[in-house]
């Protein structure tokens, strides 16, 4: 069984549109992450959510909104897609105050 | 300003030889260190870590130092077996790991030749 899984594994899509990513985790975790690698290989922090409540948000636009409808899933929606948005996408989580934090497969997302 | 540096890209190594990957910090508040290790099309997966308070934690073959007056880490790999080749990515953390932000260093890709 899959601990962090996310759809889609591959994201194609054309500027301005609405996309969504979805995560789930089986892992009875109660804080789940997205992080953002870009081009460059850097791995950043996007969000955090702690049972269902958002705790982090590192200076992401708005265009990016973060959803939790229950503790074992945290979907990304980004609206109006732009080139700068093609990156892969990673999904986390772990328990509160825990240390280790367990990653999903990653969506790349492609912007045309 | 990255926080967490790797400044090696790449490491290749012999098989049954010692993997030693480098990661430098410049947050001082950073109490908690870990060692992921990522294939490709997969996401990271916890390797090892360690707290401020310790200088050393060892897990089989895998072993992290830490030097505190240098703010830098490294992650030692012996014996080295090729499927140990992946990239290995060093995170930090302030309150011990527990506030969930991880700052990444850019990953060092290390290739284990049989």
């Amino acid at each position: 069984d899959t601990a962090v899984s996310q759809t889609p594994k591959y994201l194609v899509t054309q500027m301005g549109n609405d996309k969504s990513i979805k995560c789930e985790q089986n892992l009875g975790h109660d804080t789940m992450y997205w992080y953002k690698q870009d081009s460059k290989k850097f791995l950043k922090i996007m969000f955090s959510y702690n049972n269902k409540e958002l705790i982090i948000n590192e200076t992401v636009p708005n265009r990016f909104s973060p959803k939790s409808p229950d503790k074992a899933h945290l979907n990304l929606h980004i609206n109006s897609l732009e080139l700068g948005d093609s990156a892969v996408y990673f999904c986390a989580s772990s328990h509160t105050g825990g240390n280790e934090q367990f990653f999903g497969p990653g969506t790349r997302l492609t912007v045309l | 300003d990255q926080q967490v540096k790797q400044n090696s890209p790449s490491l290749s190594v012999q098989e049954g030889r010692i993997s030693i990957l480098n990661c430098d910090y410049t947050n001082s508040m950073f109490d908690y260190f870990l060692w992921y290790k990522k294939y490709p099309a997969e996401g990271p997966t916890f390797l090892i870590s360690i707290s401020s308070i310790k200088d050393k934690n060892e897990d089989g073959r895998f072993t992290v130092f830490l030097n505190k007056s240098a703010k830098h880490l490294s992650l030692h790999i012996v014996p080295s077996q090729p499927g140990d080749s992946a990239v290995y990515f060093c995170a930090a953390s302030e309150g011990g790991g527990s506030q969930g932000n991880l700052i990444f260093g850019k990953g060092t890709k290390l290739s284990v030749k049989p």
